[in-house]
């Protein structure tokens, strides 16, 4: 199995759809994140989970909606969204904070996200 | 400001030569830590070589190193006999300390590598 897995690869939804973007990582880590890379633009940080908690929303509408059932898992709910949310979306993984010097985050392929 | 600068957009390099990638950051913590990572068309975002603001030794990573000049706030990423396949988009990223696990990415340089 490789590290960080995310699932679909691709997905194209209307405005007025729901979806679901599903994370899932393999490395025993117990922090996870989402973040989008949009065009021309630097990463940036949605959520922060550490042992299923969310500890981190940077300012993200609501209608994208985190959820983290265990520690390997993670899922990002999608509902009417809107043409700009279309993007790369990215889930990544590490040891939490003040486990170790690197913390260093693992991430996966990513989502392409295009919103109609 | 940024709090990470990447003042290349885009690179070509001629393959088996080195090549250095610029990246300054803006921090006042004293602990912190650097981060390269490597972004091919797929998409992933794959880790490269990490650095503490207290290692007082460069970090090299096989073909990868880290030059770290501290008072400079530098961390050019080095890549040392180029191949075809680190065509890519690079990001340097920024860890600091305060409590949180928040990386700050730059814009990224696009690296081509010609045969």
């Amino acid at each position: 199995e490789t590290g960080v897995t995310q699932t679909p690869r691709h997905l194209v939804m209307g405005m007025t759809n729901k979806k679901s973007l599903k994370c899932e990582q393999h490395l025993g880590h117990n922090a996870m994140y989402w973040y989008k890379q949009s065009a021309k633009k630097p990463l940036e940080l949605m959520f922060v989970y550490n042992f299923k908690e969310q500890t981190e929303n940077n300012s993200v509408p609501s209608r994208f909606s985190p959820e983290c059932p265990n520690s390997s898992h993670l899922f990002l709910h999608l509902h009417t969204l809107q043409p700009e949310d279309s993007a790369l979306y990215l889930c990544a993984s590490s040891q939490p904070r003040g486990t170790s010097d690197q913390e260093t985050q693992y991430f996966g392929p990513g989502t392409r996200l295009l919103v109609l | 400001a940024q709090k990470i600068t990447q003042t290349q957009p885009g690179m070509f390099v001629q393959e088996k030569e080195a090549v250095t990638l610029d990246c300054t950051y803006d921090t006042s913590d004293q602990s912190y830590g650097l981060f390269w990572y490597k972004q091919p068309s797929s998409g992933e975002m794959i880790f490269l070589i990490y650095q503490g603001s207290y290692d007082e030794q460069n970090a090299t990573e096989g073909r990868y190193s880290l030059n770290f000049q501290k008072a400079r706030k530098s961390a050019n990423l080095v890549i040392s006999a180029s191949q075809l396949g680190d065509s890519a988009m690079y990001f340097c990223a920024m860890r600091e300390s305060g409590g949180n696990e928040k990386l700050t990415f730059g814009t990224g340089t696009r690296l081509t590598i010609i045969p």
